[in-house]
């Protein structure tokens, strides 16, 4: 066990429809990275908050979007889906960002699946 | 082309073989080299971290980098079925807007049969 937290764990929903992702970090973590993994895409950075402000974006799609709340809890909004957004999506964690040498902690994920 | 590129496999050994899982990259930027395990449907584990080149050993498991050619290796000795599993190597550097991003590979599976 991580210490990251994931909620839901498996969620399947319809296109056009909107589903929130929610996660807790480990203990002490300020950093929250969220990754989503396919098949044909491997797994890919979505974007990370420190503290909760937005420190990284990556290929995040403009009907995604994330925060992280003071108690540094954070929620991935994925709206309008699409087939093509079926994919686990994982969330991490970490003290600090990146390159400082901090282990990044993975969630167990949540699969997703669009119908 | 992508960024870092990894055999998918499968790869399938017996117990106690001498695994060799490798990536190569093409972006000189990358500092900071990761190997990850994991397994089916589980989030992804930290085995071995590196900065820039060299070897790192840890039990089973060493880690190599290669910069000037790219490249990096994860060496596990004496493998056992228990280290079944995808293994995904991953890197960063860091500065700029990608902060906090890792370019993983497409992760390699490996079969560890008795």
């Amino acid at each position: 066990d991580s210490g990251v937290t994931q909620t839901p764990k498996h969620l399947i929903t319809a296109t056009g429809q909107r589903v929130t992702l929610r996660c807790s970090p480990r203990s002490g973590d300020l950093s929250v990275y969220w990754y989503q993994q396919s098949l044909d895409q491997g797994l890919q950075f979505l974007i990370q908050y420190y503290n909760g402000e937005e420190r990284a974006k990556g290929n995040i799609l403009e009907r995604f979007s994330a925060q992280q709340f003071p108690d540094l809890h954070s929620e991935l909004n994925l709206s309008s889906l699409e087939l093509g957004d079926s994919a686990l999506y994982f969330c991490a964690s970490s003290v600090g960002g990146l390159p400082s040498g901090n282990t990044i902690y993975f969630g167990e994920g949540s699969w997703l699946t669009v119908v | 082309q992508k960024e870092v590129e990894q055999d998918p496999g499968p790869l399938s050994v017996p117990e106690g073989a001498i695994v060799s899982l490798n990536c190569t990259y093409s972006n000189s930027a990358f500092q900071y080299f990761m190997w990850y395990r994991q397994y089916s449907r589980k989030g992804p584990e930290l085995l071995m971290y590196t900065y820039s080149s060299g070897n790192k050993e840890d039990g089973r498991f060493t880690a190599q980098v290669d910069k000037s050619s790219k490249y990096i290796s994860l060496f596990i000795r004496d493998s056992q079925p228990s280290d079944s599993a995808t293994y995904l190597c991953a890197m960063s550097y860091s500065g700029g807007t990608s902060y906090g991003k890792l370019t993983f590979g497409q992760g390699t599976i490996l079969t560890v049969h008795p």
